[in-house]
């Protein structure tokens, strides 16, 4: 069955220092997104991305992140100086279509866990 | 706007008993709602959704979720809990390009 996967499992860095983190989504997926989960606290949404764009992003996602498709497989986030408060674990999701299409599923990777120093 | 609440940060329930995680949201627009679980160091993995068709809804693992619009609820039910229910479960409500998770709640199963 296919699933997405994300790379590292875990990162740790220094304050201050730039992350990226990968996904490899679905291969027939369109629509792709970031989440966050705090220590204790929910998932939180972050930015979703269609056709090389973003197409939503929450208060979360301000200039110091962003996201790219560089090649036709990989989906990355990057956190250009990190902080100690984005220390999380993030999940890279994909889905076929998105809602305004009829429903779909967002297919969750494992996440990554950002330890920010 | 778009949420959900979940009743219960806690629950535990013996090998056995009754599972009931509760589940209520909030929507401007008719809902789609999901149940995911995440076992311990893992991620999120979906257990069932409702997308307007069937109210009943049941999903993976034994579980079942019912959807009532007059209660703006989506409870989650399994009637045997198993040992290896034991993580926390999300309910989610859609957005326009997302999803609204609830806070979660972490089931414990007692042998």
């Amino acid at each position: 069955e296919p699933e997405v996967t994300q790379t590292p499992s875990h990162q740790v860095t220094q304050m201050g220092q730039e992350v990226i983190l990968r996904c490899v989504p679905i291969s027939n997926h369109l629509y792709f997104y970031w989440y966050r989960q705090i220590l204790g606290q929910k998932v939180e949404f972050l930015v979703s991305f269609y056709n090389n764009e973003i197409s939503e992003k929450s208060e979360i996602f301000d200039d110091q992140f962003s996201v790219e498709r560089p090649d036709g497989s990989n989906f990355t986030l990057k956190i250009r100086s990190t902080k100690l408060e984005d220390s999380a674990m993030y999940f890279c999701a994909s889905s076929e279509r998105s809602w305004g299409q009829g429903t779909d599923t967002q297919y969750f990777g494992p996440g990554t866990r950002l330890t920010v120093l | 706007a778009q949420s959900v609440t979940q009743l219960g940060s806690h629950v535990s329930v013996s090998e056995g008993a009754l599972v009931l995680l509760r589940c209520n949201y909030s929507s401007s627009v008719p809902p789609y709602l999901f149940w995911y679980v995440q076992y311990p160091n893992q991620g999120l993995q979906l257990l069932l959704k409702y997308t307007s068709a069937a109210t009943l809804v049941k999903g993976i693992n034994g579980f079942e979720a019912e959807f009532k619009k007059s209660e703006t609820s989506f409870h989650l039910t399994k009637p045997s809990a198993h040992m290896s229910d034991a993580a926390e479960y999300f309910c989610a409500v859609t957005g326009a390009n997302n999803l609204f998770f609830g806070t979660g709640t972490r089931l414990t199963v007692i042998p």
